[in-house]
């Protein structure tokens, strides 16, 4: 089975600063899909970002990028120019190509934002 | 374009009690998933409904069960709630055959005591 770690807890920026989310997977296979999911307060989870296993090209959606190592099997989101609005829960998901369709998630970051 | 919508919000309920909760998916979507976060944890799938049928179940007991309306519109009801039930319920949807991209609905927070 797969899994997902996430291993900071909590993490903190000053405004307009640079911060990176780490996430480590386990997995046998070679094609699949990794998310960032934001999780705000107000509960509503949102992709942030997403990147297919078989593109060696990191993800990059605005302020937001990836680093994808998929040897390392690791996955680390980089929030560069952080503003109070990304302040929230940030979760890593992983989606087999194959077999069941379902997200496997990680345990969470808290990303707290110090103006 | 209407989003993902769960109700209720919050319910309260005792062990043994059995809860329906609801979900109407994004327009266009047919397909749905189920995801239960206890607190301070990443959510867990329970399943997936593509065209009113099963497509994918994670590990939970049978007495987690559901459907799927011919609107695509989904219900998740759960049988004899136990007090590791208590937790946010999240509702996706996605389109057919399109599963990378699932919005989320806002949950639902169910209490058992």
């Amino acid at each position: 089975a797969q899994t997902v770690t996430q291993s900071q807890p909590e993490m903190s920026v000053q405004e307009a600063e640079t911060v990176t989310l780490s996430c480590t997977y386990d997995t046998s296979e070679s094609d699949y899909y990794l998310f960032w999911y934001k999780q705000p307060p107000s509960r509503q989870m949102i992709l942030v970002i997403r990147q297919e296993a078989y593109k060696q090209q990191n993800a990059t959606e605005n302020r937001f990028s990836v680093n994808f190592q998929k040897a390392a099997k690791s996955f680390s989101l980089k929030i560069s120019d952080s503003q109070l609005g990304d302040a929230a829960m940030y979760f890593c998901a992983y989606r087999s190509a194959r077999g069941p369709p379902m997200l496997t998630f990680g345990g969470g970051t808290r990303l707290m934002v110090k103006p | 374009e209407t989003g993902v919508t769960q109700s209720p919000t919050h319910l309260i309920k005792t062990r043994g009690q059995q809860v329906t909760l609801r979900c109407s998916s994004q327009s266009g979507h047919n397909t749905v998933s189920w995801y239960q976060q206890a607190l301070g944890q990443g959510p867990q799938f329970i399943f997936q409904y593509y065209r009113e049928e099963e497509n994918g179940r994670g590990n939970f007991p049978p007495r987690f069960s559901g459907l799927q309306f011919p609107n695509y519109s989904s219900e998740l009801n759960v049988n004899a709630l136990e007090l590791d039930d208590s937790a946010l319920y999240l509702c996706a949807s996605s389109r057919g055959g399109d599963f990378n991209e699932q919005f989320f609905g806002p949950g639902t927070r169910l209490t058992v005591l």
